[in-house]
C-alpha cells in the first residue's frame, strides 16, 4: 500500500518560477526522503530529513517536515527545464523496518523553457 | 566510482516462462533492496538483504517471486511462471546500511510479459 501521497499529481511551470510539491503520510516515521526520476527509470536521491528535523536545504532545494501533520514539502527554487522529472517522497519507518521505503505516487513536474 | 548496475535493461518474455533479473550493487554496500514500479501500483518494496541476516521478503507478491544474494554482493531476482501482471520496471538499490543512509538506485529492468 502507498503510505505517501503527493500533491499535486502534476505541476507545470515556467523556467525561473518556484515549484512546491507536498507529501502526506499515515504512520510515524524515522525519516523521509525525496527522490527524482527521469524518464521512468532509475531514481536519484535528493534529500533526507530526519523525524526530529523541521527543515533542510540543499542547493535550490528546501524540504520541510511537519510530523504533527504527517506532511512534508519540497520546494525547488528558480526552476530550470532540466528539473523536469517525477518527484517522489518516501518514508522510512525505522525500527526493524528501516531502509524499507514506502513511496508515494509522485508528482510529475514540467518546467517550460 | 561505479553505481548500481542492473541487467538486462529490457526483457520481453512469454507468459509462463521464468526470468532472472540481476543487480550489481555498489562495492562495499551491505544492504540491497528490490522494488517494483508499475502503472497501477506505483513503487513497491519487494525484498531486502542486509549483510548476512535473513532477507526480509515481506514485499514479495507471491511465491513465484524469489531472490538471492551471493557472497553479500550480486543479487538475482527470479520470477517463475511469469504472468502479464508481472510486467513492470524492477529497480534495485543499495546502501551502506544502517539508518539515515540514502539509497542508490540502478537504472532498472523493464520486464514485459506477453
Amino acid at each position: 500500500s502507498q503510505q505517501g501521497e503527493e500533491d499535486p499529481q502534476a505541476l507545470s511551470i515556467q523556467e525561473g518560477e518556484n515549484a512546491t510539491m507536498n507529501c502526506s503520510y499515515k504512520t510515524s516515521i524515522n525519516n523521509l526522503q525525496w527522490y527524482r526520476q527521469n524518464s521512468g527509470r532509475g531514481l536519484v536521491h535528493l534529500i533526507l530529513i530526519r523525524s526530529n528535523e523541521r527543515e533542510k536545504h540543499s542547493g535550490r532545494l528546501r524540504v520541510t517536515l511537519d510530523t504533527s501533520k504527517k506532511s512534508s514539502s519540497l520546494l525547488i527554487t528558480a526552476s530550470r527545464a532540466a528539473d523536469t522529472a517525477s518527484y517522489f517522497c518516501a518514508t522510512d519507518r525505522g525500527g526493524t523496518s528501516y531502509g524499507k521505503l514506502t513511496f508515494g505516487q509522485g508528482t510529475i513536474l514540467t518546467v517550460h523553457p | 566510482g561505479a553505481g548500481v548496475s542492473q541487467s538486462p535493461s529490457n526483457k520481453v518474455t512469454e507468459k509462463g516462462k521464468d526470468v532472472e533479473l540481476r543487480c550489481d550493487p555498489i562495492s562495499g554496500h551491505t544492504a540491497l533492496y528490490w522494488y517494483r514500479q508499475s502503472l497501477g501500483q506505483g513503487l513497491e518494496f519487494l525484498i531486502y538483504f542486509q549483510g548476512n541476516s535473513a532477507p526480509d521478503k515481506s514485499g514479495l507478491p507471491s511465491d513465484r517471486f524469489s531472490a538471492e544474494r551471493t557472497g553479500g554482493s550480486v543479487s538475482t531476482l527470479t520470477i517463475q511462471r511469469t504472468q502479464q501482471e508481472d510486467s513492470a520496471v524492477y529497480l534495485c538499490a543499495s546502501t551502506r546500511g544502517g539508518i539515515y543512509n540514502e539509497q542508490f538506485f540502478g537504472p532498472g529492468t523493464r520486464l514485459t510479459v506477453l
